[in-house]
């Protein structure tokens, strides 16, 4: 299995633009995480869906946050405009609840290091 | 709301001493544990996990984690330390079953293993 896949690894923009962070899951699972990790502010979870569709967003930090699932493959985190305090590593994860409602283990993609100027 | 804390920000040992990494949870009921490791540019990777049954959980490198109900700890071992194991390793509890929590994972701040040669 190719495990959690996340592009593009590295991306450096400048404030203002916006950004997309691409995250396929492993196949089958039907739980996905984003997370964004800082110095300050260590692992937070930012929204996670299941089955597609948003359980909690309660840690976007603004609205210029926005994450879509599409199908069971794809996830999008986005970013309008960017601005140099998102500046983080960002991670993807995947999981297979049983029964949709226990939790199992989170398998993490390699993360997105975003860089904004 | 379930919590985690590591209270060891940064740890150094010598290789071939043993490891302890301390980690307690809030959590109103018997939590799903997890211990996580982050080597540096990398995603994180399950170490080891306790869900029900035997308190002492076995790990891959080696590791080892006793469930500890009494103390509220989950606290991880390695009898005798290798360079490659400097790392930053994170523990994580998740809610059982039910209601908006499930699937999430909560995890502490990290801890920092230095491996002096």
């Amino acid at each position: 299995d190719a495990g959690v896949i996340q592009s593009p690894r590295h991306e450096v923009t400048e404030m203002g633009q916006e950004v997309t962070l691409r995250c396929k899951p492993i196949s089958g699972h039907n739980s996905l995480f984003w997370y964004r990790q800082t110095m300050m502010r260590g692992l937070e979870l930012l929204i996670y869906f299941n089955n597609n569709v948003p359980i909690d967003d309660s840690g976007m930090p603004e609205d210029r946050f926005s994450a879509k699932m599409p199908n069971a493959s794809f996830s999008t985190l986005k970013i309008q405009p960017s601005e140099p305090r998102d500046s983080a590593v960002y991670f993807c994860a995947s999981s297979s609840p049983v029964l949709a409602v226990l939790t199992d283990t989170q398998y993490f993609g390699p993360g997105t290091r975003l860089t904004v100027l | 709301a379930q919590s985690v804390t590591q209270p060891d920000i940064h740890i150094t040992v010598s290789e071939g001493a043993s490891l302890e990494l301390r980690c307690n949870y809030s959590y109103g009921a018997t939590p799903y544990l997890f211990w996580y490791v982050q080597s540096p540019g990398q995603g994180l990777q399950l170490l080891l996990k306790y869900f029900s049954g035997d308190t002492l959980v076995q790990g891959i490198k080696g590791f080892e984690a006793e469930f500890k109900r009494s103390q509220s700890s989950f606290n991880l071992r390695k009898p005798s330390v290798h360079w490659s194991d400097a790392a930053e390793y994170f523990c994580a509890v998740g809610a059982r079953a039910g209601g908006t929590s499930y699937g999430k994972l909560t995890f502490g701040q990290g801890t920092i293993l230095t491996v002096h040669p």
